[in-house]
């Protein structure tokens, strides 16, 4: 059964900081791999989707990158803000499972003005 | 284009009670899943829909339960609510093709609390 942890659990930077979330998945058959944001209350919004057959995938200031091999995919963010703060989640795609999601616990981040 | 819509955004019930959950995909979107977040096991998934039938369901009880229609909208229904059973519902569309892993739009929530 896959299983997805995203460490740590709970970031605090200062602005204007360079940082990496880090996921770890158990099992490296997934098909891809989706970084999502969450503010408060609300919904998941879309970061990026990185395909298994990719290493890398960039919008904006946000990178991701995926090691099947390893397990593990990390979040780039360059130049952090304010605004940037919220729980961010990967999410894995079993093999054989549809459109059907494994997330991590998240990672709640907050970038001090 | 709009987003997923979800509707209602809040719900409290009583224990025992049953209650059925709206969302509307995408437009050109024909898979819906479901999903439960609560605090204590983060986000679970429910079921997907595809072409008004169930392809993948997660290991919940069978009072959960969901449909799809022919324009692609899906309800999800729970009945003998529990007082577990308070969390925030997520709807998630995508387009499916012969091709899974597609990448998932979610809506904003239903807030379910179960007296």
């Amino acid at each position: 059964k896959q299983e997805v942890t995203q460490i740590p659990a709970a970031l605090s930077v200062p602005e204007g900081e360079n940082l990496v979330l880090n996921c770890s998945f158990t099992d490296s058959a997934i098909y891809n791999l989706q970084w999502f944001r969450q503010d408060p209350g609300k919904g998941l919004t879309s970061l990026l989707l990185i395909q298994s057959s990719q290493r890398e995938q960039t919008s904006g200031r946000l990178n991701a990158s995926l090691d099947k091999s390893s397990g593990r995919s990390t979040l780039y963010i360059a130049a952090s803000q304010p605004g940037d703060s919220a729980t961010y989640l990967c999410a894995a795609f079993p093999p054989n499972a549809g459109n059907m999601l494994t997330f991590g616990g998240g990672t709640r981040l907050m970038v001090k003005p | 284009k709009a987003g997923v819509t979800q509707t209602p955004r809040y719900l409290i019930k009583t224990r025992g009670q049953q209650v059925t959950l709206s969302c509307s995909p995408i437009s050109g979107h024909r898979s819906v899943s479901w999903y439960q977040q609560t605090p204590g096991q983060g986000l679970q998934f429910l079921f997907e829909y595809f072409s008004e039938t169930q392809r993948n369901k997660g290991n919940f009880p069978g009072r959960f339960s969901g449909r799809q229609f022919s324009n692609s909208r899906s309800e999800m229904n729970v009945s003998t609510l529990e007082l577990g059973d308070s969390a925030l519902y997520l709807c998630a569309s995508s387009l499916r093709t012969s091709e899974v892993g597609k990448e998932q739009f979610f809506g904003p929530g239903t807030r379910l609390t179960v007296l």
